[in-house]
């Protein structure tokens, strides 16, 4: 069973505010990614990490930030949120070795900026 | 480049009809070939992979997919379709060591 968690579920927020979304997983994993999913589109690969100290832009330019400090903690953030930052965010993590990309994927958190 | 496409955006089978959602793919080398379910307002869950061997995988849920290099497709299979499988259905490669390339998704509408 995996075990990765995301919170807020939800957020709500007025345009200008600095906002974390959280993402934790206890698997140990060294893989971990985040991405962006619009309404009835596929999901956006934003950013992802090989481990700890390890993070990279993904495949959809994104204005947010990551960190990698733990091996289990993967935060994003938005300095200054916008309405066009409405979406959902999935957190994933994978094995290093042998998994072949298999990814599980957190609950995720829906994104709503006023 | 690596794609995924999934040509149905949305599906309607009745209760205890049979299911196939079609997904297609572009990748030079041997594919990895992943499908997941979302459950509205979750994130998403794996029904199953194909990495090598037997072209027929079994998954979870009664679910099963058939890879074919010739079409270059991994269609996912049911033979009876409960009520509760309504959600949206992901097809995804695996694109070497790292990333994942998913399509745009299929919806599952299940009639009574």
């Amino acid at each position: 069973e995996a075990d990765i968690y995301q919170t807020p579920r939800y957020l709500v927020i007025g345009t200008g505010k600095k906002i974390t979304l959280e993402c934790s997983q206890t698997m140990g994993h060294d893989k971990m990614y985040w991405y962006q999913q619009d309404p009835g589109m596929e999901l956006h690969l934003i950013h992802y990490s090989y481990g700890v100290n390890s993070t990279e832009k993904g495949d959809l330019s994104s204005e947010s930030t990551v960190s990698r400090i733990r091996t289990e903690h993967f935060p994003l953030t938005l300095e200054s949120a916008r309405p066009s930052h409405t979406s959902q965010y999935l957190c994933a993590s994978s094995r290093d070795r042998g998994s072949y990309n298999e990814q599980f994927f957190g609950p995720g958190t829906r994104l709503t900026v006023l | 480049a690596q794609s995924v496409t999934q040509p149905d955006i949305h599906i309607t089978v009745s209760e205890g009809a049979s299911l196939e959602l079609r997904c297609n793919y572009s990748y030079g080398a041997t594919p990895y070939l992943f499908w997941y379910v979302q459950s509205p307002g979750q994130g998403l869950q794996l029904l199953l992979k194909y990495f090598s061997g037997d072209t027929l995988v079994q998954g979870i849920k009664g679910f099963e997919a058939e890879f074919k290099r010739s079409q270059s497709s991994f269609n996912l299979r049911k033979p009876s379709v409960h009520w509760s499988d309504a959600a949206e259905y992901f097809c995804a490669v695996g694109t070497g060591f790292l990333k994942l390339v998913f399509g745009t998704g299929t919806r599952l509408l299940v009639s009574p």
